[in-house]
């Protein structure tokens, strides 16, 4: 079946860097995503990575792809007080490319 | 540019009223999604419309939901009626046609439904 999971809460210091795991059920996916959720918030694309991709950085944005144990990470470097949301992690199942399966999400706690 | 909008911010029924939920995509996006979040969840597929064909409903609990895009742009999302499981985010999202593989989709701020 289609599932993906996450650890449900991470909390840093400001400054430090935080990494956010995801595994995933679906070895055929085409796309692997994460989104961001601000409280009262619609979800907004962070980024992505297609799955040939082992690696893809973005500003303070590192995406960890390792298809053989279906496991996907967002690091995020530097991390700051507006970083603090709840963090999604998504893919495109094989069996229908229209379609988005996300997470339960990882919420992000930022101390200063 | 205006993002996705949707109308009521909140609402709080009692159980067995009817609601609707009004979304108005981003101008020129052709693909439209409804998906539902528990709280503590992830959101989850309820439609998803290509202009005004409903492409996959397959996770709309058809007895009680329904939801209709009659010109292929804003759609509507109804209850009738509401039970107190259906305490939700009602998230309504939409896609550009043909980009789909980048994976973004532009989501409105949610209709948070309460049922007593």
């Amino acid at each position: 079946g289609e599932d993906v999971e996450q650890s449900l809460f991470l909390s840093v210091r400001e400054g430090d860097s935080s990494v956010i795991n995801c595994t995933y059920t679906d070895s055929s996916s085409t796309y692997l995503y994460w989104y961001k959720q601000e409280p009262g918030a619609g979800l907004q694309l962070l980024t992505y990575i297609f799955s040939n991709m082992d690696m893809k950085q973005d500003q303070r944005l590192t995406v960890l792809l390792n298809k053989k144990d279906k496991h996907l990470s967002l690091r995020i470097a530097d991390t700051q007080t507006g970083d603090s949301a709840i963090y999604f992690c998504a893919e495109t199942p094989s069996s229908n490319t229209g379609k988005l399966i996300f997470g339960q999400g990882t919420t992000l706690q930022v101390k200063p | 540019e205006a993002g996705v909008v949707q109308s009521p911010r909140y609402k709080i029924i009692e159980k067995k009223q009817p609601v609707a939920f009004w979304c108005n995509p981003i101008s020129g996006h052709n693909t439209l999604y409804w998906y539902r979040q528990n709280l503590g969840q992830g959101p989850e597929l309820l439609i998803r419309y290509e202009n005004e064909e409903a492409v996959d409903d397959s996770q709309l609990p058809k007895d009680r939901f329904s939801a209709e895009r009659l010109k292929g742009v804003d759609s509507t999302l109804k209850i009738q009626p509401a039970e107190l499981g259906d305490s939700a985010v009602y998230l309504c999202a939409s896609s550009p046609r043909g980009t789909f593989g980048t994976g973004e989709l532009f989501f409105g701020e949610g209709s948070r439904l309460t049922v007593l």
